[in-house]
């Protein structure tokens, strides 16, 4: 089993619309999981953190955390062609350490 | 916004050669990362370093690869003899503290092997 699991996509989804996330994990006692994007040839960048079970907002992304079900999904809400990248999901393992996904490919149509 | 700043953007190297990347963490950052990305792969972790010296890596960071931070702003991956399955991206990244567990990227230097 994958410790970071992502659908790869892609995921198309309409401009102005919701685009929904997801991301499973296997380790039971992570506590700290975060969304990057990564636009074609760049670097991740930091979207969200997330920590306590429920839900996080900032702007137009909602993080959602469910440890009992060991997923954590994001929403983007009013979809832009800008958003049209590849998010991934990480989990600190330990201290110090991220675990990426594979990432899921986003394409925003307008 | 402060960022994370890496140099050179790419470097081209012969096998067996060596080869040093150099990252600018953000100023008040104290932890510092290197990742790396093989095309079309995830994103790997290598390496983490505290207060001058390494608190964690992977299986990937083997005897081959060092870091140093040499003075009080760079802070360098070293590769002494690179393998063609060294052709990366490779990230440095910084965190402020443990009150927070988040990471930020620098752009990235990609290295190909030759």
């Amino acid at each position: 089993q994958k410790e970071v699991e992502q659908n790869s996509g892609p995921l198309s989804v309409p401009e102005g619309a919701i685009a929904s996330l997801n991301c499973t994990y296997s380790d039971r006692v992570s506590q700290s999981f975060f969304w990057y994007r990564q636009y074609s040839g760049k670097s991740p960048e930091l979207i969200m953190s997330i920590y306590s079970n429920g839900d996080k907002e900032d702007g137009r992304f909602t993080a959602q955390l469910n440890k009992a079900s060991q997923y954590v999904s994001l929403l983007i809400r009013d979809s832009q062609p800008s958003d049209s990248a590849t998010y991934l999901c990480a989990v600190l393992k330990g201290a110090q350490k991220l675990v990426f996904g594979q990432g899921t490919r986003l394409t925003i149509n307008p | 916004e402060p960022e994370v700043t890496q140099t050179p953007s790419h470097q081209v190297t012969q096998m067996g050669q060596e080869v040093i990347l150099r990252c600018v963490p953000i100023s008040n950052h104290l932890y510092f990362y290197w990742y790396r990305q093989i095309l079309g792969q995830k994103v790997e972790f290598l390496v983490s370093f505290y207060n001058n010296e390494i608190s964690e890596k992977s299986e990937i960071f083997d005897d081959q690869f060092s870091v140093e931070r040499p003075d009080g702003s760079n802070f360098t991956l070293k590769i002494r003899s690179t393998k063609l399955e060294d052709s990366a991206m490779y990230f440095c990244a910084s965190g402020r503290d443990r009150s927070s567990y988040e990471q930020y990227f620098g752009p990235g230097t990609r290295l190909t092997v030759t």
